[in-house]
């Protein structure tokens, strides 16, 4: 079946160090989706990104959808605690059902 | 505005019992998701319900059920509850499939 796919599982940096999560789909995808989950939260909706190759900025995170519309990456330049969380790509699933698949998110913790 | 909110916050079941779970999304979004997340993975689709239609359904055992009202609330009921049901149950709605979802702070069931 429909796969979503994000490595690594963990990321431990320093304060201050970039981190980049990455997502792969096993099939085009018409979107991408990136939320962000802080530890005992639910997930809070980053940004969708709809065309081959787009960037798209948000302060200090960057997102990319790849050409192919089978890869996404996010990333982070000079992380602070605040960005602690778990982040999660996810794309819609085949037919119109309004499902969404996740991938399994990538825990970022940053020391201080 | 107030945010999609759902009820209750946890809950302790026992084994075969039922649960309902409930959800209110944003005004004026017509659409709800229901979402199964279980710690350390990403949140599973379970259904969605849009114009008091199913629109999608997950995985999921047929013990799982739902229903939207004509105020676009929903309901997530949960029969014969097995151990591996405890998880975080999680509502996201949204104005249409082009947008990102709003998640609910979710209701953590724990069947023992």
């Amino acid at each position: 079946g429909q796969q979503v796919m994000q490595i690594p599982q963990y990321q431990h940096v320093q304060e201050g160090e970039d981190f980049t999560t990455y997502c792969n789909s096993s099939t085009t995808l018409s979107n991408i989706q990136w939320y962000k989950q802080r530890p005992g939260g639910h997930p809070v909706f980053l940004i969708q990104l709809v065309k081959s190759g787009e960037v798209k900025k948000q302060k200090r995170l960057t997102f990319q959808f790849g050409e192919a519309k089978k890869n996404s990456s996010l990333h982070i330049t000079a992380t602070q605690t605040t960005d602690v969380g778990t982040y999660f790509c996810a794309g819609p699933g085949s037919g119109n059902t309004g499902k969404l698949i996740f991938g399994q998110g990538t825990t970022l913790q940053v020391k201080p | 505005d107030a945010g999609v909110t759902q009820s209750p916050t946890h809950l302790i079941k026992t084994r075969g019992q039922q649960v309902t779970l409930r959800c209110s999304p944003i005004s004026g979004h017509k659409s709800v998701s229901w979402y199964q997340q279980v710690l350390g993975q990403g949140p599973q689709f379970i259904f969605q319900y849009y114009e008091k239609e199913e629109r999608g359904r997950g995985n999921f055992p047929d013990r799982f059920s739902a229903r939207q009202f004509p105020n676009y609330s929903s309901e997530l009921n949960v029969n014969a509850l097995l151990l591996g049901d405890s998880a975080l149950y999680l509502c996201a709605s949204s104005r249409d499939k082009n947008y990102g979802y709003t998640f609910g702070s979710g209701t953590r069931l724990t069947v023992v």
